[in-house]
């Protein structure tokens, strides 16, 4: 397995765009993270799923993201009518339930112009 | 979610042990001690996790204070590859990890 996979690794966006991001978790992971990071802060918790259900979303998740799991697989998370203040680092984490141990990927660059 | 207190940056000289503290006095009964890294441009890295009792692992060992207030992560010999963030995160399970600002080492030859 090659871990956590996070595609694409780089987005430049003009502003009111949307965009999606993929992530492709450890194949035998039900739990699923979100987390965005901005320049020197560490990384804040957006929302996860169990298997397909989405079971909790952080108050950072405006209604202009969205986030799905379909068939508890992969996820895309998608913003629309993107904003300069969007522009971040988002990051993907997976985990297998009752582990304590959250593995991260590379993470998607937006930058939202 | 519990609040924790690291210092902003701290040095070592390769091969040398680095100890880098964590306050976390309003830590609960059930919560776990993690701590996560994150070299340049990476996505951040599990390091080890302990919940009462001292712990090591091939990364790095973990040493918990009686009261649970503060823990230490211990890097036995540091090496430029070391250099990172690291964070100290109390909580439960992997559900949701609630980073803080972490302590940036810098490692020199």
């Amino acid at each position: 397995d090659t871990g956590v996979s996070q595609n694409p690794r780089h987005k430049i966006t003009k502003r009111g765009q949307n965009v999606t991001f993929r992530c492709d978790p450890i194949s035998e992971h039900n739990r699923l993270y979100w987390y965005r990071q901005t320049l020197g802060q560490g990384p804040e918790f957006l929302t996860y799923f169990q298997n397909e259900a989405q079971l909790e979303k952080s108050r950072l998740l405006s209604d202009r993201f969205s986030a799905e799991r379909p068939k508890g697989s992969f996820s895309t998370l998608e913003i629309q009518r993107t904003e300069q203040g969007d522009s971040a680092m988002y990051l993907c984490a997976s985990s297998q339930l009752g582990q304590l141990e959250a593995f991260f990927g590379q993470g998607t660059r937006l930058t939202v112009v | 979610d519990a609040k924790t207190t690291q210092p902003n940056s701290m040095e070592s000289n390769e091969e040398e042990p680095v100890h880098l503290p964590c306050n976390h006095s309003t830590i609960s009964g059930t919560d776990y001690i993690h701590w996560y890294r994150q070299l340049p441009s990476q996505g951040p890295e599990y390091v080890i996790h302990g919940l009462t009792s001292n712990v090591n692992n091939r990364m790095a060992s973990l040493a918990i204070a009686e009261d649970r207030k503060s823990s230490t992560l211990i890097l036995h010999r540091a090496t430029l590859r070391d250099a990172a963030v690291y964070y100290c995160i109390p909580g439960g399970t992997a559900s949701k990890l609630t980073f803080g600002t972490g302590t940036r080492l810098q490692v020199t030859l």
